[in-house]
């Protein structure tokens, strides 16, 4: 079944513990991104990737970091999260820029 | 500066009225998409608009590209309590260094019974 995973579903943490929320697609898509969604502010892009090796700054990439060593794979890491990284996060993939975006279910992050 | 810009932010109707949300942009986009999310899940792709002046329709659902592909509209007719979800537009933008997908602010549509 093509789809897009992300783990974990839910994580509550404290702040400055390093964390990684993997993300991972079955479709051969070149176009991966991670967004975050607050109430209000509908959904904000932190990076993306047009392909591997390839990554770019979305609207807000402060405290995030990204790798996109395999086509497959676009992890997003919290080097020191902080209360403000609270959300639900977002992995998303497509063929390429203008192609469908499939999301995955959505990482809900709680740092006290 | 948003470069989709979404109206009206939310909309509370009844079930059974008709509405229309709406996408627009001082930009021109090759193509814009439109995605349903609900509570808790992942937006998911209605349709893709790509020819100005397109007409697209999905059940009670109908899409319209603007002729200068500057914007975008989404009518229901007849609104269910299932039609309630946040509506979402997207368009491919080449600004930068390599291309993205941007998003509007989104639409929060409550359809009561």
């Amino acid at each position: 079944e093509a789809q897009v995973t992300q783990n974990p579903r839910y994580l509550i943490t404290v702040t400055g513990k390093k964390l990684t929320v993997t993300c991972s697609q079955n479709m051969n898509h070149e176009y991966m991104s991670w967004y975050r969604q607050d109430p209000g502010l509908g959904l904000r892009q932190i990076y993306y990737s047009m392909n591997v090796e390839v990554t770019d700054k979305g609207d807000v990439p402060e405290g995030y970091k990204v790798s996109r060593k395999e086509k497959r794979n676009f992890p997003l890491i919290l080097e020191s999260p902080s209360p403000n990284q609270t959300s639900l996060y977002f992995c998303a993939s497509s063929l390429g820029v203008g192609g469908t975006q499939y999301f995955g279910p959505g990482t809900r992050l709680t740092v006290l | 500066t948003q470069l989709l810009e979404q109206s009206p932010q939310f909309l509370s109707i009844q079930e059974g009225e008709n509405l229309t949300v709406y996408c627009n942009s001082s930009s021109v986009f090759s193509s814009l998409q439109w995605y349903r999310q609900e509570p808790g899940e992942g937006p998911v792709l209605l349709v893709t608009v790509v020819t100005g002046g397109e007409v697209k329709k999905l059940k009670r659902l109908t899409f319209q590209f603007g002729d200068a592909r500057k914007d975008s509209s989404l009518h229901i007719t007849a609104a269910q309590p299932g039609d309630t979800g946040l509506y979402l537009c997207a368009g491919p933008y080449y600004g930068g260094s390599q291309g993205n997908l941007i998003f509007g602010k989104g639409t929060k549509l409550s359809v009561k019974p």
